[in-house]
């Protein structure tokens, strides 16, 4: 089975513009996860997407927003980017319903740099 | 709240010795899971190991081993006879049954395995 993927793996954009991450589960799996992981707050929950629907969230800003789509796929989308948004952004699926007791396995990550 | 403390930011070792990485975690739900993720320095985080709060029987894979504790809410790692492949950032992170699909991960261990 293919694992997660996450495209594009590097990105590099400027303050004040938005940018839009993809991520592919594993074939079978509903439940969708994101994550940001940065040197000085560490990795942190963004949100869940189940069956198109967000399911859980974090404590991020509502510049940060998220879709699902009907094949599972997930996009997130950071509108008027910050200096510190720079970081990786994993994405994680489980199977099936996800939740409690599912192991989220993760994608590559996306290395976003704000200039 | 829930939290995982790991206490060693940086550990380095000499190939064949036995490295043991700390974790500890706090949670007031009596249903939980704890996991242990590997990420080498492309950024995927690797799945290693899940756990729940009813089997407190520790497990041994191949060179690795896990001791679960819950009288000191501890879920330590081992690597028996470390190779320098082993060279990564450990990171030990919580599920709780309140928090839906949500993990809590720690700060993480730089383990470097030199030769």
């Amino acid at each position: 089975k293919a694992g997660v993927t996450q495209t594009p793996r590097y990105l590099i954009k400027t303050r004040g513009q938005q940018v839009t991450l993809s991520c592919s589960p594993i074939s079978g799996h509903r439940s969708v996860s994101w994550y940001q992981q940065t040197p000085g707050q560490g990795l942190q929950f963004l949100f869940e997407y189940f069956s198109e629907t967000q399911r859980n969230k974090g404590n991020f800003p509502g510049r940060f927003s998220g879709r699902q789509f009907s094949n599972s796929r997930s996009e997130m989308n950071v509108s008027t980017l910050e200096l510190g948004d720079s970081a990786l952004y994993l994405c994680a699926s489980s199977s099936p319903a996800g939740g409690l007791q599912e192991t989220q396995y993760f994608g590559p990550g996306t290395r976003l740099l704000v200039l | 709240a829930q939290k995982v403390t790991q206490a060693q930011t940086e550990i380095s070792v000499v190939e064949k010795e036995d490295v043991t990485l700390d974790c500890v975690y706090e949670t007031r739900d009596t249903t939980y899971y704890l996991f242990w993720y590997k990420q080498p320095p492309s950024g995927e985080l690797v799945f290693l190991i899940r756990r729940n709060s009813f089997d407190e029987q520790n497990e041994i894979s191949g060179r690795y081993s896990w001791n679960f504790q819950k009288s000191t809410s501890s879920f330590n790692f081992t690597i028996t006879a470390s190779q320098v492949v082993d060279s990564a950032v450990y990171f030990c992170a919580l599920n709780q049954r309140t928090s839906g699909s949500r993990l809590t991960f720690g700060e993480g261990t730089q383990l470097t395995v030199n030769p």
